[in-house]
């Protein structure tokens, strides 16, 4: 899974602009892929979700893309508003294990 | 439909004590996993419930343990208390094994 550090990686946008939060998984026995925001003092708040056999799922506003060659997932936010500020975790897995990236840190500017 | 709900929400113990988190999930949700989550490991799978057998387990020491009633209500329980055991412990429930996950708002637990 991903290494997780101190340090969350921080993305800073504009009110308005589109997102866009990577992840890289290890696990290539992985099959499902969910993307989840946590705001302060909250659990984490499912978003979307992509099975292995899809490389891309849209949402309202959001839209997961797989690719499973390089182990990398990617969520995008579309016109993205002060209240998507939030840390969001990529999570995979096998249905035996569920492993969390280290999150990153979306600041939405008005 | 009221949310995950998690008892309580803060707890301070001493190193050496044990403590039992309380979890109740969303009426008709049957699964219930517990993660622990800290700055500097982030979000960890510690184990997952369903039908009051445990279904996996995430690599943690058996002091971490749970278990789940028959009305789908979970607790997990730490032995001996370490410093290292502070975290937000989270519990997220679901309809059924690998189902969208719901999770409530986390027990702080801090070990002092």
């Amino acid at each position: 899974g991903e290494s997780v550090g101190l340090h969350l990686p921080t993305l800073s946008v504009q009110e308005g602009d589109n997102s866009i939060i990577n992840c890289a998984y290890s696990n290539s026995a992985s099959d499902y892929f969910i993307w989840y925001k946590q705001e302060s003092g909250k659990g984490p708040q499912f978003i979307i979700d992509i099975r292995s056999n899809m490389d891309k799922r849209q949402g309202q506003r959001v839209t997961v893309l797989l690719n499973k060659t390089v182990k990398h997932l990617s969520l995008q936010i579309a016109a993205t508003q002060p209240g998507d500020s939030a840390v969001y975790f990529c999570a995979e897995t096998d249905l035996n294990d569920m492993r969390f990236g280290a999150g990153t840190r979306l600041t939405v500017k008005p | 439909k009221a949310g995950v709900t998690q008892t309580p929400r803060y707890l301070i113990k001493t190193r050496g004590q044990q403590v039992t988190l309380s979890c109740s999930p969303i009426s008709g949700h049957r699964s219930v996993s517990w993660y622990q989550q800290t700055p500097g490991q982030g979000l960890q799978f510690l184990f997952e419930y369903f039908s009051e057998t445990q279904r996996n387990k995430g690599n943690f020491p058996g002091r971490f343990s749970g278990r789940q009633f028959s009305n789908s209500r979970s607790e997990m329980n730490v032995s001996t208390l370490e410093l290292g055991d502070s975290a937000l412990y989270l519990c997220a429930s679901s309809l059924w094994q690998g189902g969208e996950q719901y999770f409530g708002p986390g027990t702080r637990l801090t070990v002092t």
